[in-house]
């Protein structure tokens, strides 16, 4: 059985400029959600995607965008980078109906 | 904003067991209790999760209270691999992976 995987592991930006962030999800998940971590803070859920819809979104702005693919992998997309979205990003999958999710590595981001 | 509220941080000394608390005072009747932990830097992995009954796994025992207004999750025999950041959360079964993580504990095992 695969795991969460993520890429980059790290990634140095500057603002206003896009990033894209990937993720595959655990084997037999079709779900996946995308979070972001601010240093010293707990995950903060940003959206996720189940059979390549959205299926709930958090307090983010449109410019979090993601995308989910035919086999459950996953993108993250942002415009306009600013300073407060250096942060780790963190992908997990899960089943819809299932009971818990499986995080990725996650992606450290730096916004210059 | 997190459904949840936990103690900053904790102490346990190696061989004990550690206690951590969580107050989840709104939770819903449909909204299960996850505790997960977090080495720094890296995603968090789940530990035990729970309804309403007293759950046990390898890894650890989750104690919730009668009106499941707050729970205890119990780490039998804390090692110094044990310390970790620990959150706790509550989200409906059918929606695990939307989650609100709070701040969650810091647990210092100490020799």
């Amino acid at each position: 059985e695969t795991g969460v995987t993520q890429s980059p592991t790290h990634l140095i930006k500057t603002r206003g400029q896009q990033v894209t962030l990937r993720c595959s999800s655990q084997s037999g998940h079709n779900t996946v959600s995308w979070y972001q971590q601010a240093l010293g803070q707990g995950p903060q859920f940003i959206f996720q995607y189940y059979r390549e819809e959205e299926n709930g979104r958090g307090n983010f702005p449109p410019r979090f965008s993601g995308l989910q693919f035919p086999n459950y992998s996953s993108e993250l997309n942002v415009n306009a980078l600013e300073l407060d979205d250096s942060a780790l990003y963190l992908c997990a999958s899960s089943l819809v109906q299932g009971e818990t999710q499986y995080f990725g590595p996650g992606t450290r981001l730096l916004v210059l | 904003d997190a459904k949840t509220t936990q103690p900053p941080s904790m102490d346990c000394a190696e061989g004990r067991a550690a206690n951590l608390p969580c107050n989840h005072s709104t939770i819903s009747g449909n909204e299960y209790v996850y505790w997960y932990r977090q080495i720094h830097s890296q995603g968090p992995q789940y530990i035990i999760h729970g309804l309403k009954n007293n759950e046990t796994n390898e890894m650890a025992s989750l104690i919730i209270t009668e009106d499941r207004k707050s729970s205890t999750l119990i780490l039998p025999h804390a090692t110094l691999r044990d310390t970790d950041v620990y959150y706790c959360i509550v989200s409906p079964l059918t929606n695990a992976g939307k989650s609100t993580f709070g701040d969650g504990t810091t647990l210092t095992v100490k020799p």
